[in-house]
């Protein structure tokens, strides 16, 4: 099967900028998805095709794709983006995977 | 706008079956595949698996092959997940999404619980 590891958790003072990790054995050779969740919500959908934002999504969310490590970068941090983030690959071979999920604390 | 609407609260005995819908609008959905993801109670998502209403097409997880099956009915645009032989670490919440770029819109989300 196919793992995409990520922190368990990561810390950011508000305004500052946070940076999620989500690693994987040739990641950048599959498309990286990364969604949001608030306690109680469905996922959102922040980042696709590893750096392009869907509508509607700020543009402090950014994301990278490189070797064997995903990034999804949020600049200038508030406290409405405590969550917590999964990376998501996918490609016609392994389909969906989901990474182990990291909680963004905003302190 | 683009709208998943799931089924209700679901509670089942071991080794009974459960069968969640998830009603499709303001969109085409035959354009689109229709993915199902779980979540059980203070864990990560898991992707249960994939189904394209345009050809039936269908793609699951490799742990819950033989016990999943995914539908969909065009004509009124909504998916169905079954999920059979239920186990107590079946207990979830089961989420559908449509998948356009990525999972881009999601149902609210079905809780089945699995209980004696």
């Amino acid at each position: 099967s196919y793992d995409l590891t990520q922190p368990p958790s990561v810390s950011v003072s508000p305004g500052q900028t946070a940076n999620i990790t989500c690693s994987g054995d040739r990641l950048e050779n599959e498309y990286v998805c990364w969604y949001q969740q608030k306690p109680g919500q469905s996922p959102v959908l922040v980042i696709y095709q590893d750096d392009k934002r869907p509508s509607g999504i700020p543009e402090r969310f950014s994301g990278s794709n490189s070797g064997n490590t995903a990034t999804l970068t949020i600049s200038e941090t508030q406290p409405m983006d405590e969550a917590d983030y999964y990376c998501q690959a996918w490609d016609s071979s392994i389909l969906y995977v989901f990474g182990t999920g990291t909680r963004v604390t905003v302190l | 706008q683009v709208q998943l609407l799931q089924s209700g609260t679901e509670v089942k005995k071991p080794g009974a079956s459960v069968k969640v819908s998830c009603k499709a609008s303001g969109y085409s959905f035959p354009s689109y595949g229709v993915t199902w993801v779980r979540q059980a109670p203070g864990q990560g998502l898991e992707w249960v698996g994939w189904t394209a209403p345009y050809n039936g097409n269908t793609n699951t997880a490799e742990k819950l092959q033989g016990r999943v099956t995914m539908t969909t009915d065009t004509s009124t645009s909504t998916a169905y997940m079954e999920l059979r032989t239920l186990r107590s670490d079946d207990t979830a919440v089961y989420f559908c999404a449509r998948h356009g770029n990525g999972a881009d819109y999601w149902g609210q989300g079905t809780l089945v619980t699995v209980t004696p």
